[in-house]
């Protein structure tokens, strides 16, 4: 059970905008400290996609979007395309573990 | 850019130490945090610790006691040890930069090195 909580799947047509959810605690998210995303394609190590809850590194498209609220955060993907399907993963720290923590990941399903 | 490479044996037995080691390139390791990550076949993302390039660590708590990470600056390497292995520490290990506060993002990341423990 992954301290950050994620949905395993999501799916969405292409064009079309889904987001997926991270949810924490006060101890991660709620707490203050930023939430980071990644794009895990098959095979392959993890990217960086969003840092600091909002921002994109040079080359990531504007379709990536990230926000954060309260104990959650989220990342948007708007224009769907076949590329994106493949696992996110969010990441934080908690303050009561310690630790840098994952989300699950969470599988996007371009229908 | 900066390039993270790692490298160590892909076979470890039961109770026996996993060493693995991190080659940077394009860039100094000094002024920064270094990372290791693994994630078990199918599964997620488990961050192990970090090293300051002066040698200062953090390390996950549920690892710590068999968790001890170094950096050389005159090879630009970092390094792995954990010890004891156990089957469940069968992964995918993954060294990556970290930028000052803990809570920071990693980026760039290395390929990744397969780690299997079994006799």
């Amino acid at each position: 059970q992954s301290v950050l909580t994620q949905p395993p799947s999501v799916s969405g047509a292409p064009g079309q905008r889904v987001t997926i959810s991270c949810t924490g605690s006060s101890s991660n998210i709620g707490a203050g400290y930023d939430v980071h995303w990644y794009q895990q394609l098959p095979g392959t190590a993890p990217q960086l996609l969003i840092f600091g809850n909002t921002n994109r590194p040079s080359g990531v498209p504007d379709r990536f979007s990230g926000s954060k609220s309260g104990t959650s955060a989220s990342l948007a993907i708007t224009g769907l395309q076949a590329e994106d399907e493949t696992t996110y993963y969010c990441q934080s720290y908690d303050s009561s573990l310690s630790a840098v923590v994952f989300g699950g990941g969470t599988k996007l399903t371009v229908l | 850019q900066v390039q993270l490479q790692e490298s160590g044996p892909g076979l470890v037995k039961p109770s026996e130490t996993l060493s693995l080691t991190c080659t940077v390139s394009g860039g100094s390791i000094s002024g920064y945090y270094w990372t290791w990550i693994r994630q078990p076949a199918g599964k997620g993302l488990e961050w192990i610790g970090r090293i300051y390039s002066s040698g200062s660590t953090n390390y996950n708590p549920s690892l710590k006691s068999r968790v001890t990470m170094s950096a050389d600056t005159s090879k630009n390497q970092f390094s792995l040890k954990l010890t004891s292995v156990t089957a469940a520490d069968t992964a995918m290990y993954y060294c990556a930069r970290g930028f000052g506060g803990i809570s920071r993002e990693f980026d760039p990341w290395g390929q990744g090195t397969l780690v299997t423990v079994s006799s």
